[in-house]
């Protein structure tokens, strides 16, 4: 079935980096974008940004430029999302979502999140 | 880019509808028809309910449908059932070319 499987949780130290993986499966991978979606705790959805699975060509939203990384390993059909001087303030789950097949603007498949801990 | 407007809280009993109201601009809301709806459980991944302001994706039930007047789009749950309980959340693709959400109505069923 068509399912995005993320990597599994992490805590890190501030000033360390992250990188998450999102798997994708049961559809051809570069046919969808990928977006990122952040969610910090007890808070709502936050659109990061996505990625084009055909040329890899990032899009970053308001917020996530500089330290935030989309890059794609298509030969796995897999997803990164990496995270570099990682601040307190980027503890949350970390979303990897698909374009929707019948819309560009909605995601329609979603992997189980990934939640990144930043504490010393 | 500011969130899109939703209520903090919404409140129906078994068999009522509901209405969740998500405000933006003619920037976003108003300008496109790309406004999409998703619910989430606590600890889950949000799911797609509604695309392209009210289009219901494959299996999601009947009950759920979306409008849009002016800058405000809705979702209409009817027919309330427990298992409607969860967060819900908007989000509309902006003139900036970039997705914004709204802040999220926790619906309650009594």
């Amino acid at each position: 079935q068509v399912q995005l499987v993320q990597s599994g949780s992490e805590l890190k130290k501030p000033g360390a980096s992250v990188k998450v993986s999102c798997k994708a499966s049961g559809y051809t991978f570069t046919s969808y974008a990928m977006n990122w979606v952040r969610q910090a705790p007890g808070q709502g959805l936050e659109w990061m940004g996505w990625i084009n699975t055909n040329t890899g060509n990032p899009t970053y939203a308001q917020g996530f430029t500089g330290r935030f990384v989309f890059s794609l390993d298509t030969s796995v059909s897999t997803a990164y999302l990496q995270i570099s001087s990682l601040k307190a303030e980027d503890t949350a789950v970390y979303y990897c979502a698909r374009e929707a097949t019948v819309t560009p603007w909605a995601f329609d498949i979603w992997g189980q999140g990934t939640m990144v801990t930043v504490s010393s | 880019q500011s969130a899109l407007t939703q209520p903090a809280s919404v409140s129906g009993s078994p068999g009522q509808s509901i209405t969740i109201s998500c405000t933006g601009t003619s920037s976003d809301v108003g300008g496109y028809n790309y406004v999409s709806w998703y619910q989430q459980h606590p600890g889950k991944a949000p799911k797609l309910m509604i695309y392209d302001v009210s289009n219901r994706p494959s299996g999601v039930s009947n009950r759920f449908s979306g409008s849009k007047s002016g800058n405000t789009a809705s979702l209409t749950i009817s027919g309330l059932q427990a298992e409607d309980e969860a967060d819900y959340y908007c989000s509309s693709y902006t003139s900036s070319s970039i997705v914004v959400f709204g802040g999220g109505t926790k619906l309650t069923v009594l």
